[in-house]
């Protein structure tokens, strides 16, 4: 157990929804990453959220979008949802404690499967 | 930019055999490098990391040697189990603070 939590586990949806996935940092990271896994793509980085800002951005549609609350939690919103949008979405979370000037290792949660009929 | 490149799988050997996957990197600085394993149906597992050259980092029987000079960072297991059939990602730790995955590399160990 990564200590990050991901919910829901499993989410089955209609083309042109919307959905929001859900991910809780391990106690005290302060960073949080999202991640797509497809069997095309392999694993994309999305986009990174350090202590409530955006830090980083990656392969992130923009019909995709996230955010990190004060708690430190982190949603991962999709919209408009197509077919090739099914797959695994990951989080990850880091200490990443910028003084420190090196990337912490990354704790994966479970993930979310996204399947969009 | 930073990128990792890794063997393409699938890779199949019988128990106790000798594991190699090989990885290589490219990147400005001096990257952490890490092996991550996803086990079916879970999420990606820390299995172990190098911070600076010549740095092995190791973990239930893997080892893999951070090598500066041939930009290498190869996983290494002297005898595998059933149990360790999964995919192997190796990655890089970029300036920004990204993670640059490689493809990932499927290993199937037969009994």
């Amino acid at each position: 157990d990564s200590g990050v939590t991901q919910t829901p586990k499993h989410l089955i949806t209609a083309t042109g929804q919307r959905v929001t996935l859900r991910c809780s940092p391990r106690s005290g990271d302060l960073s949080v990453y999202w991640y797509q896994q497809s069997l095309d793509q392999g694993l994309q980085f999305l986009i990174q959220y350090y202590n409530g800002e955006e830090r980083a951005k990656g392969n992130i549609l923009e019909r995709f979008s996230a955010q990190q609350f004060p708690d430190l939690h982190s949603e991962l919103n999709l919209s408009s949802l197509e077919l090739g949008d099914s797959a695994l979405y990951f989080c990850a979370s880091s200490v990443s404690r910028e003084r420190e000037g090196r990337t912490d290792t990354q704790y994966f949660g479970p993930g979310t499967r996204l399947t969009v009929l | 930019g930073d990128s990792v490149t890794q063997m393409e799988g699938p890779v199949t050997l019988s128990e106790e055999a000798f594991l190699t996957i090989n990885c290589t990197y490219t990147a400005t600085g001096y990257p952490s490098l890490f092996w991550y394993v996803q086990y079916p149906g879970e999420g990606l597992q820390l299995l172990l990391k190098a911070t600076k050259a010549d740095d092995k980092g190791s973990n239930k029987g893997f080892e893999a040697t951070y090598r500066k000079e041939t930009t290498s960072f190869h996983l290494e297991k002297g005898s595998v189990q059933v149990s360790d059939s999964a995919v192997y990602f190796c990655a890089l730790s970029s300036r920004d603070d990204k993670i640059i995955f490689g493809k990932g590399t499927r290993l199937h160990i037969l009994p």
